[in-house]
């Protein structure tokens, strides 16, 4: 069935290191990779994206990496700062528009 | 709209009570879903529709969780006779399909008390 696995579950840096988080899914036919930011109290925001056809993307601080064969993609903030705190969601489409989500990993930079 | 809207953005309901929960997505959006996320919790699927049609609905968790969308445009979740363990923010998201990531409401919390 559909599953994506996501860890950590919490993550504390800090401030100006680097945070990773790693997602695995289920399905090999799975094509679309979103990564969502939800801070405290609030929606959940599109960060990044990646699809099946790409690598890695990078958007200045943030990057995501795919490996097709593992079924494993990631998410890679560097230079931290306190505004990235908030909890993190990976996400995989499964053949079709509906999106699956991890559990979410909850990244706190220390100051 | 500009952006993804839901009414009321705070329900508090008698366990036992009927509460419908709104969704206006952006224009234009073919797609819609809706999430259920519990204190502290993920994001758990409910349902989807393209255009007025529910291809997925495998999420509803009873019987008591019924969905519609009109138009093609604003949807509408209703449960029904509803229980403590109801209790959630209920977001709602749209797309204009295909590949592509989701813009999601603020939410509705839900309380059954």
């Amino acid at each position: 069935g559909e599953n994506v696995e996501q860890h950590p579950s919490t993550l504390s840096v800090q401030e100006g290191d680097s945070a990773v988080i790693k997602c695995t899914y289920s399905d090999s036919a799975s094509n679309y990779f979103p990564w969502y930011k939800q801070e405290l109290g609030k929606r959940p925001q599109l960060i990044i994206d990646i699809r099946s056809n790409v690598g890695e993307k990078k958007d200045q601080r943030i990057a995501v990496t795919l490996n097709k064969t593992a079924k494993h993609f990631s998410l890679h903030i560097t230079e931290t700062q306190p505004e990235d705190s908030a909890v993190y969601f990976c996400a995989a489409s499964f053949g079709n528009e509906k999106l699956t989500f991890g559990t979410g990993t909850r990244l706190t930079i220390i100051p | 709209g500009a952006g993804v809207s839901q009414s009321p953005s705070n329900k508090v309901t008698e366990k036992g009570k009927d509460v419908e929960l709104r969704c206006d997505p952006i224009s234009g959006h073919t797609a819609l879903y809706w999430y259920r996320q519990s204190l502290g919790q993920g994001l758990e699927f409910l349902i989807y529709f393209q255009g007025n049609s529910a291809p997925d609905k495998s999420g509803l968790p009873s019987d008591r969780f019924s969905a519609e969308r009109t138009g093609g445009s604003v949807s509408t979740l209703t449960i029904q006779r509803t229980q403590q363990e109801d209790s959630a923010v209920y977001l709602c998201a749209s797309s204009s399909g295909g590949l592509v990531g989701y813009t999601f409401g603020s939410g509705t919390r839900l309380t059954v008390v």
